[in-house]
């Protein structure tokens, strides 16, 4: 049964960097059929996609817009994970990280049909 | 950017009744690539519905969604306790993805 799961640091103090991991259990990351994505969903709101990997070696993906000067996304094949590096944090950073699975590398695939079950960062000092 | 307004914001219903909750895109959506997901407290969201009217593996038919252009609905028919919950719709068809406000549908 395929798993998500992330992993990572539950408090990060302003302008530190988060480093978040999603690892995949019961798949293989390097399928070509699928990228993997990040979503964000700050505490009593709404859902913010933050990008999506492919499993290539350079890891290419894509990114949100309003983020992506502070995002980089990358794959390890060798641990069937992928990892979130979000730069120069502040208190609007707060939020409950999914990782998911995009079934598809065409866009008619590029909802999310497995996630994880989420890990809350707080940003604070 | 495809901005996504749902309404109502909060729908407050009974067992029984019949869910309509509505997903207006800023601009056409290319072939119907919208998503519908269900998400519970503390939970993480589940996908219902793909390509706008597609139920997603063990979704009940009483789920169904339609819609083409910039108006999507999602129509829950005969609401069970289990489906009380906020509802977001998503637009995958370009970069960024991106998701509507919600809706809470709640016992009324």
């Amino acid at each position: 049964q395929l798993q998500l799961q992330e992993s990572g640091p539950g408090l990060v103090k302003p302008s530190e960097t988060l480093s978040l991991t999603c690892t995949v259990s019961g798949a293989s990351i390097s399928s070509r059929t699928y990228f993997w994505g990040w979503i964000r969903q700050p505490p009593g709101k709404g859902l913010e996609w933050i990008g999506s990997v492919y499993f290539s070696g350079s890891g290419s993906g894509y990114y949100n817009p309003s983020l992506k000067s502070r995002v980089t996304m990358s794959v390890d094949t060798s641990k069937n994970q992928f990892s979130l590096r979000l730069t120069s944090l502040t208190a609007a950073d707060t939020a409950v990280y999914y990782c998911a699975r995009n079934p598809s590398t065409s866009w008619e695939g590029w909802y999310f049909d497995l996630w994880g079950r989420g890990t809350l960062v707080t940003v604070s000092s | 950017e495809i901005v996504l307004t749902q309404s109502p914001g909060t729908l407050s219903l009974s067992v029984g009744e019949i869910a309509t909750l509505s997903c207006r895109a800023s601009q056409s959506v290319s072939s119907s690539y919208i998503g519908w997901y269900q998400q519970k407290p503390g939970q993480a969201p589940r996908l219902l519905i793909y390509g706008a009217s597609s139920r997603a593996t063990g979704i009940p038919d009483r789920f169904s969604g339609s819609g083409s252009g910039t108006d999507f609905a999602l129509t829950i028919g005969r609401l069970e306790p289990e489906d009380f919950a906020v509802y977001y719709c998503q637009h995958y068809g370009s970069s960024p993805l991106t998701f509507g406000g919600g809706t809470r549908v709640e016992v009324k």
